[in-house]
């Protein structure tokens, strides 16, 4: 069946360093991949999405490129913010319209 | 646009009571889904409504749980008998019709003692 692996957290780094968070997936077919985040008290919001093999999307600074070779779609930013900090879920859809989520990974960010 | 609620917020019951989680959809969404996050683990699918109609409750754990959406709007969550291991946080998501893109509720924290 379908399954996303994240890596393990926390993740802790210091403000404007580069953060990456690896995310790699099981699936049959061609599944859209999501990257959600939970910040402090709040809901999941979509932070960013890709279709298709070699698709990369982006949103407020984060970036992930949609590798079907590696079948992976890791996260980076290139300078977080204290604002950053939260918990980050990778996510594919594989046409049956649920999610499959990942485990999550908690991003501390510190001044 | 509001998008999506989810009531109450937090709730605490005591073993083998009953209790009801209710999800309001972004107005117009067709697609209503609900999913659980146990324990800090990973978020997991329960059901899937389009309309008033159960798509896909594939990942509903057992018949303590029941899922309504009446007339096709909001929906309910209801668990009866409530177990320790039912504990911990349902999101609701809508999506309009034939979309992949699903928004998510803030969730209901349920802590069962």
């Amino acid at each position: 069946g379908n399954s996303v692996t994240q890596m393990e957290g926390p993740v802790t780094l210091s403000e404007e360093a580069f953060l990456t968070i690896n995310c790699t997936y099981t699936a049959t077919g061609y599944p859209s991949l999501f990257w959600y985040v939970q910040y402090p008290g709040e809901g999941l919001q979509l932070l960013l999405k890709a279709t298709k093999a070699d698709d990369k999307g982006s949103n407020k600074g984060f970036e992930a490129t949609y590798r079907k070779e590696t079948t992976s779609f890791h996260l980076e930013k290139g300078s977080v913010q204290v604002s950053d900090s939260a918990v980050y879920f990778c996510a594919l859809e594989g046409g049956f319209q649920k999610l499959v989520f990942g485990t999550g990974t908690r991003l501390l960010v510190s001044p | 646009e509001a998008g999506v609620t989810q009531f109450p917020s937090h709730s605490v019951i005591e073993k083998g009571q009953t209790v009801t989680l209710r999800c309001d959809p972004i107005s117009g969404h067709d697609n209503l889904y609900w999913y659980r996050r146990v324990m800090g683990k990973e978020i997991k699918f329960l059901l899937h409504f389009v309309k008033e109609s159960k798509q896909d409750e594939s990942g509903m754990p057992n018949n303590r749980f029941l899922a309504e959406r009446t007339g096709g709007t909001y929906s309910t969550l209801k668990v009866q008998p409530a177990e320790l291991e039912d504990s911990g946080v349902y999101f609701c998501a809508s999506s309009l019709a034939g979309a992949r893109e699903q928004y998510f509720g803030p969730g209901t924290r349920l802590t069962v003692t």
